[in-house]
């Protein structure tokens, strides 16, 4: 079945760097990647996704990257600020499968 | 606010007993998963319905059971409860069987075992 790695499992940045988590997935037959981020206690909330038709979606200050040949896609995050910290999850879907996910990332933003 | 409902928001039990929690998905979605996050842990998916009938099977226990009734809720039953079982139960719904749909989260169930 599908096993998805997640790095960095903690991220510590200065207010207004960049943020990148990258995931890798198992299987090629994968077609869909969402990126949820989840703050203490909440529920996951979606923020970007991606499926294999397309390399980059980009949503103002969050993009995403997928590259299949490797089997890994990544969440991008400019200019962070402090309400950015949370914990990323990535996840993979294969048709007729399940949501597979990520262990999380833990991003802070320092001010 | 996702569209998706879940009761109770927080759930404080003893040990060796049976609760029920309950799941609305969002108007229109066919599909209901669920899943469970212990605390600092990722989301382990547990089952998911479809349209009534179950679809995929994780990593779910034998003690915990789940249907999805005709107006398309859910409830998960957890029974037997253990110290170990508590954590947050998420139910997420999509609108389709296994494509591409984006799944949307509720806000979760918190249940205590003491």
């Amino acid at each position: 079945g599908e096993n998805v790695e997640q790095h960095p499992s903690t991220l510590s940045v200065q207010e207004g760097d960049s943020a990148v988590i990258k995931c890798t997935y198992s299987d090629s037959a994968s077609n869909y990647f969402p990126w949820y981020k989840q703050e203490l206690g909440k529920r996951p909330q979606l923020i970007i996704d991606i499926r294999s038709n397309v390399g980059e979606k980009k949503d103002q200050r969050i993009a995403v990257t997928l590259n299949k040949t490797a089997k890994h896609f990544s969440l991008h995050i400019t200019e962070t600020q402090p309400e950015d910290s949370a914990v990323y999850f990535c996840a993979a879907k294969n048709y007729g499968q399940n949501f597979v996910f990520g262990p999380g990332t833990r991003l802070s933003v320092l001010p | 606010d996702s569209g998706v409902t879940q009761t109770p928001k927080h759930l404080i039990t003893a040990t060796g007993q049976r609760v029920t929690l309950r799941c609305s998905p969002r108007s229109g979605d066919l599909s209901v998963y669920w899943y469970q996050q212990s605390l600092d842990q990722g989301l382990q998916f547990l089952i998911q319905y479809y349209n009534g009938e179950e679809r995929a099977k994780g990593n779910i226990l034998e003690r915990f059971s789940a249907q999805q009734f005709p107006d398309l809720h859910s409830e998960l039953n957890l029974s037997s409860l253990e110290l170990g079982d508590s954590a947050l139960y998420f139910c997420a719904s999509s609108a389709g069987y296994w494509d591409t749909d984006t799944q949307y989260f509720g806000p979760g169930t918190r249940l205590t075992v003491l």
